[in-house]
């Protein structure tokens, strides 16, 4: 089956600096790589995505690269703000069974120091 | 606020007990998903289904009941539950995975905590 590693597993970085996130994954038949966000109490919010046919997807303050040949896609977060702390979940997804099975990586826990 | 609207939010409940936990969605999507996720731990995935049909099971205990009732619906009834089993149990929805094509992606909703006593 499908094996999502993350790093690192926590991150700390100053207020305005950039966190960046990376994923490498196993099966190269999944073709969709989400990423969500975890606060306290909550369940995952889907922050940003990116399909196998494209390279790199910005969203404002945030960006996603995959690198489908060497299976590795990362996160990018620039100017992080304090409101960004939280637990970030990277997965890996392909169809099976009309349902869309994702699997996550470990997580990363980043805390933005005012 | 999320979509996806879980029931009760916290549960506490004894090995002997049943009980269920309750997830409904209003966006159309005819995929429905049950997570189990322990703490500083990815959620794992139990079960999903398809157009109301049990589509996959991930060898989950059959302490562990899914049902569909209806394509905005979906419960897990549990039973004879262990203390190892207390944990944030997680529903998704989304649109039906096309085979050779492209996902579309899982919304969750925020969790029923639950404690077996």
């Amino acid at each position: 089956g499908e094996n999502v590693e993350q790093h690192p597993s926590t991150l700390s970085v100053q207020e305005g600096d950039s966190a960046v996130i990376k994923c490498t994954y196993s099966d190269s038949a999944s073709n969709y790589f989400p990423w969500y966000k975890q606060e306290l109490g909550k369940g995952p919010q889907l922050i940003i995505d990116i399909r196998s046919n494209v390279g790199e997807k910005k969203d404002q303050r945030i960006a996603v690269t995959l690198n489908k040949t060497a299976k590795h896609f990362s996160l990018h977060i620039t100017e992080t703000q304090p409101e960004d702390s939280a637990v970030y979940f990277c997965a890996a997804s392909k169809v099976i069974n009309a349902g869309n099975m994702l699997t996550f990586g470990g997580g990363t826990r980043l805390m933005v120091k005012p | 606020d999320t979509e996806v609207t879980q029931t009760p939010k916290h549960l506490v409940m004894g090995m002997t007990n049943k009980k269920s936990l309750k997830c409904e969605q209003h966006m159309g999507h005819r995929a429905m998903y049950w997570y189990k996720q322990k703490a500083k731990k990815p959620p794992e995935l139990m079960f999903v289904y398809s157009y109301e049909k049990l589509s996959i099971n991930e060898s989950v205990p059959s302490r562990f009941s899914p049902e569909c009732p209806n394509s905005s619906l979906l419960n897990l009834h549990l039973h004879a539950l262990q203390p190892e089993d207390s944990a944030l149990y997680l529903c998704a929805s989304s649109q039906v995975g096309l085979q050779d094509s492209y996902n579309s992606p899982l919304h969750f909703g925020n969790g029923t905590r639950l404690t077996v006593t």
